[in-house]
């Protein structure tokens, strides 16, 4: 089975500062999807980021950019000029093209922003 | 607006109780999803539709149940054999093979 790992249960940044968040995945496949999801307090499961395997282009989305590493399966989220609204659990997900039903999450990683 | 509906937002059950939790999209998605979040934990596959009218199990289905009668209707029933029910349930959606989009959530507890 496939495995998503975030080796970083808490991480803490001071606000306008940047901080990379880690997550390594396991898999056999070649065609795939990688996700970072954003959980506030009210538990919504948003979507940060996508980046599908056969790119090779770091995808962005304004202050938000990945690290892409696909041969050594490692899917780092990097937060610039972080926000106090960026406070919250980040889950990183892997998700095969193949198979619908094999989505997996990492644990999460709650970050928290100092003012 | 598009979306993932999901209701009630606070659901209370007692023991030996049945209850249903609603999810409706209007994304025109085919697949959708049932999964269940314990405290400090991930996210974890109950029970997951690629189309209508089929559904199969997840990770954690016993005490569950599902049915899929509509594209646009995907409700979750939460069975008294579930012994531990206690829990946030997300609902989510996709287009087949691609992004997955969540709703708000329901709380589910016992008392």
């Amino acid at each position: 089975a496939q495995t998503v790992t975030q080796s970083q249960p808490e991480m803490s940044v001071q606000e306008a500062e940047t901080v990379t968040l880690s997550c390594t995945y396991d898999t056999s496949e070649s065609d795939y999807y990688l996700f970072w999801y954003k959980q506030p307090p009210s538990r919504q499961m948003i979507l940060v980021i996508r980046q599908e395997a056969y790119k090779q282009q770091n995808a962005t989305e304004n202050r938000f950019s990945v690290n892409f590493q696909k041969a050594a399966k490692s899917f780092s989220l990097k937060i610039s000029d972080s926000q106090l609204g960026d406070a919250a659990m980040y889950f990183c997900a892997y998700r095969s093209a193949r198979y619908d039903n094999d989505m997996r999450f990492g644990a999460g990683t709650r970050l928290t922003v100092k003012p | 607006d598009g979306g993932i509906t999901q209701s009630p937002k606070y659901l209370f059950r007692k023991e030996g109780q049945n209850v249903t939790l609603s999810c409706e999209q209007n994304l025109n998605h085919d697949a959708m999803y049932w999964y269940r979040q314990d405290p400090g934990q991930g996210l974890r596959l109950i029970y997951y539709s690629q189309i209508v009218n089929d559904f199969q199990k997840g990770d954690i289905a016993e005490g569950y149940s599902v049915s899929r009668e509509k594209k646009e209707s995907f409700p979750l029933t939460v069975t008294s054999a579930q012994k531990n029910p206690t829990a946030f349930y997300l609902c989510a959606s996709s287009i087949r093979g691609d992004t997955i989009y969540f709703g708000e959530g329901s709380w589910l507890t016992v008392v």
